[in-house]
């Protein structure tokens, strides 16, 4: 069957150290996304990529940073984590047009910055 | 700016009928969905409104009004296992998706 991974599911990091998130689908969709989720908050989107070598900024981008190479993989990476960024990481994905299609979620990544 | 409201919480009693409402202000609307989380698990798709209307699934319906804003989720015959929270969402006319804070529903037995 199809899925949607993430790795690590938890994390534990002090600030100013790099995180890489990964995720990886076997949808083969073209839409892959990243949001993150706190207490009090809809999911907010950081990145998202429509295809290959297509990334684009969404409403929290700053500090993070994702990379397309291929479909089924689309990294996120913290260059210097700060507490700010201790949060529950979704990665999705979707098939269609932009966001018209229904998304498919990954487990998810909880990570904490100390 | 661009707005999701939903009620934070909400009980009800197993075997029982609920209906979770959601508001929403934003730019140009492509459609609503709506999704359900279990604690601790990832968010999976229960439907998807873009015309006025009542869309049957099952136990689960969900209801458009564009004109208002408004959208509902009506669950019926509510069981243990829909303790959940159901998050709203609305594409806007970007074709981003903006979503509400989510309802967290616990049911009583």
């Amino acid at each position: 069957d199809a899925e949607i991974t993430q790795s690590p599911r938890h994390k534990i990091t002090e600030t100013g150290r790099q995180v890489t998130l990964a995720c990886h689908q076997t949808w083969n969709h073209n839409n892959m996304f990243w949001y993150r989720q706190d207490l009090g908050h809809g999911l907010r989107l950081i990145h998202y990529s429509y295809g290959v070598q297509d990334t684009n900024k969404g409403e929290v981008s700053d500090g993070y940073s994702v990379s397309r190479s291929n479909t089924e993989d689309l990294p996120l990476t913290l260059e210097s984590a700060a507490s700010s960024q201790t949060s529950v990481y979704f990665c999705a994905s979707s098939e269609g047009t932009g966001d018209t299609g229904e998304l498919f979620f990954g487990e998810g990544s909880r990570l904490t910055v100390l | 700016g661009q707005n999701i409201d939903q009620p934070t919480e909400m009980t009800a009693t197993e075997g029982a009928i609920v209906q979770i409402n959601c508001t929403y202000q934003t730019s140009g609307f492509n459609g609503l969905f709506w999704y359900q989380q279990h604690a601790g698990e990832a968010p999976t798709f229960l439907s998807y409104n873009v015309l006025d209307g009542l869309e049957e699934k099952g136990r689960f319906s969900s209801f458009l009004s564009r004109s208002k804003g408004y959208s509902y989720l009506l669950l019926k015959e509510l069981q243990m296992k829909d303790s959940a929270s159901y998050l709203c969402a609305v594409l806007d006319s970007n074709y981003q998706l903006i979503w509400g804070a989510g309802t967290k529903l616990i049911i009583k037995p």
